[in-house]
């Protein structure tokens, strides 16, 4: 299977809602990043993580390496938070880059 | 503070022509830089990586090709392009070690 699995693929919430993104892993990762991607294309930085949860304004992501899975979770949703949403990881050796998943399309509606 | 750039920004070319796409991280010395692509609607994907100059893996190639020239420069081209080639090109560095990595602002290319 693949090596990164995300769900939901699509994702809609009104103004003011919350929701969750989860990625599960085919194998014990070291690390995961989360991006947002813009309307332009942009690819924003959101979270990296080797373990733990870390929070920032009203998004907050959780890996747990032990049991292969991460997540995202956005609170309180503004129109702003609308994109692609793609978690990535290592798979093997840290320089040969990131192996992401097929991504959240995330649409909030006021 | 570390800066990346993209050139050029986008590109319309006819299937059979060159390419030619460049990338620039200043602010970091010996970076580890990578190439990937993304097809309209789809995820990214890698292409290549770079730990040093002069060195380029593939991952997938795709029928393009990788060069780094200079410590701060990473170069993907072809010599005849494809249709399949349309998409979104992104370059994104890291230092050593087991960090995040950090994304140029991308070239979206358009073969017709």
């Amino acid at each position: 299977g693949m090596p990164v699995e995300q769900n939901p693929p699509a994702l809609s919430l009104y103004e003011g809602a919350e929701s969750g993104l989860r990625c599960n892993f085919s194998t014990t990762m070291k690390g995961v990043q989360w991006f947002q991607q813009n309307h332009r294309g942009r690819l924003i930085t959101l979270f990296y993580l080797a373990q733990g949860t870390k929070e920032n304004g009203r998004l907050k992501s959780t890996f747990n390496s032990k049991e292969r899975y991460s997540t995202l979770h956005i609170k309180d949703a503004q129109l702003e938070d609308s994109g692609t949403y793609f978690c990535a990881v290592e798979l093997n050796n840290y320089a040969q880059g990131l192996t992401f998943g097929l991504g959240t399309r995330v649409s909030v509606f006021p | 503070a570390q800066t990346i750039h993209q050139w050029p920004v986008a590109e319309i070319k006819a299937v059979g022509s060159p390419l030619s796409l460049g990338c620039t991280i200043k602010g970091k010395s010996s970076p580890n830089l990578y190439w990937y692509w993304q097809a309209t609607g789809g995820t990214l994907q890698q292409l290549f990586y770079s730990i040093t100059v002069g060195q380029v893996e593939s991952v997938v190639q795709l029928n393009l090709s990788a060069s780094r020239p200079k410590d701060d420069q990473f170069i993907l081209s072809t010599e005849k392009l494809l249709l399949s080639h349309s998409g979104f090109y992104l370059c994104a560095w890291r230092g050593t070690g087991p960090y995040e990595q950090y994304f140029g602002p991308g070239t979206r290319l358009t073969v017709l």
